[in-house]
């Protein structure tokens, strides 16, 4: 069974501009939640999808959006970047609620550098 | 607010057994996991417990004590490739696909 896939695995952005990242779930996994990880702030919640339908959303400002589409790929979006946003975006996928199986996948990430 | 402790670094001897506590202030607190990440890789799961007491997997064992809002995570038979950061996190009863992560253990094993 293929792990969970995410593209880019790296890019460099500007300031201002925006960026979409995209996440490919295991196989039969309907939850995909997105975490941004950073040396200062450790591994931060921004949102959760399940059935095309955010679950859950974490403090994250209005720039951060996300979506899921029928076949469980989610996307997300981050409009008017800054410098502030440079971390590694991680997308991790589950079966259902991971509060009810336990186990969260993770794929390796992408690195967004904001210049 | 939620509020998750575990110390920033650790460092032990290989074969040695380590444990990595973790304290959590939470309203609603639902389940206690750990996971493990190496450097540039993906984190991966490790455990979760929900209930009391210790789970044991192999050479790691995880314990949750729900009364004292406390857990932590037990390695033995400590090996060099076990150098990695260890994160402790927790779900909520009302946020079942949401983790909140402490700020992560980083554990050096040296020979």
């Amino acid at each position: 069974k293929a792990g969970v896939t995410q593209t880019p695995r790296y890019l460099i952005k500007t300031r201002g501009q925006q960026v979409t990242l995209s996440c490919s779930p295991i196989s039969g996994h309907r939850s995909v939640s997105w975490y941004q990880q950073t040396p200062g702030q450790g591994l931060q919640f921004l949102f959760e999808y399940f059935s095309e339908t955010q679950r859950n959303k974490g403090n994250f400002p209005g720039r951060f959006s996300g979506r899921q589409f029928s076949n469980s790929r989610s996307e997300m979006n981050v409009s008017t970047l800054e410098l502030g946003d440079s971390a590694l975006y991680l997308c991790a996928s589950s079966e259902s609620s991971v509060a009810n199986t336990g186990e969260l996948f993770f794929g390796e990430g992408s690195r967004l550098t904001v210049l | 607010g939620q509020n998750i402790d575990q110390p920033t670094e650790m460092t032990a001897t290989e074969g040695a057994i380590v444990q990595i506590n973790c304290t959590y202030q939470t309203s609603g607190f639902n389940g206690l996991f750990w996971y493990q990440q190496h450097a540039g890789e993906a984190p991966t799961f490790l455990s979760y417990n929900v209930l009391d007491g210790l789970e044991e997997k192999g050479r790691f064992s995880s314990f949750l004590s729900r009364s004292d809002s406390y857990g932590y995570l037990l390695l033995q038979e400590l090996q060099m490739k076990d150098s990695a950061s260890y994160f402790c996190a927790v779900t909520l009863y009302n946020q079942g696909g949401k983790l909140i992560f402490g700020q992560g253990t980083e554990l050096s094993v040296k020979p």
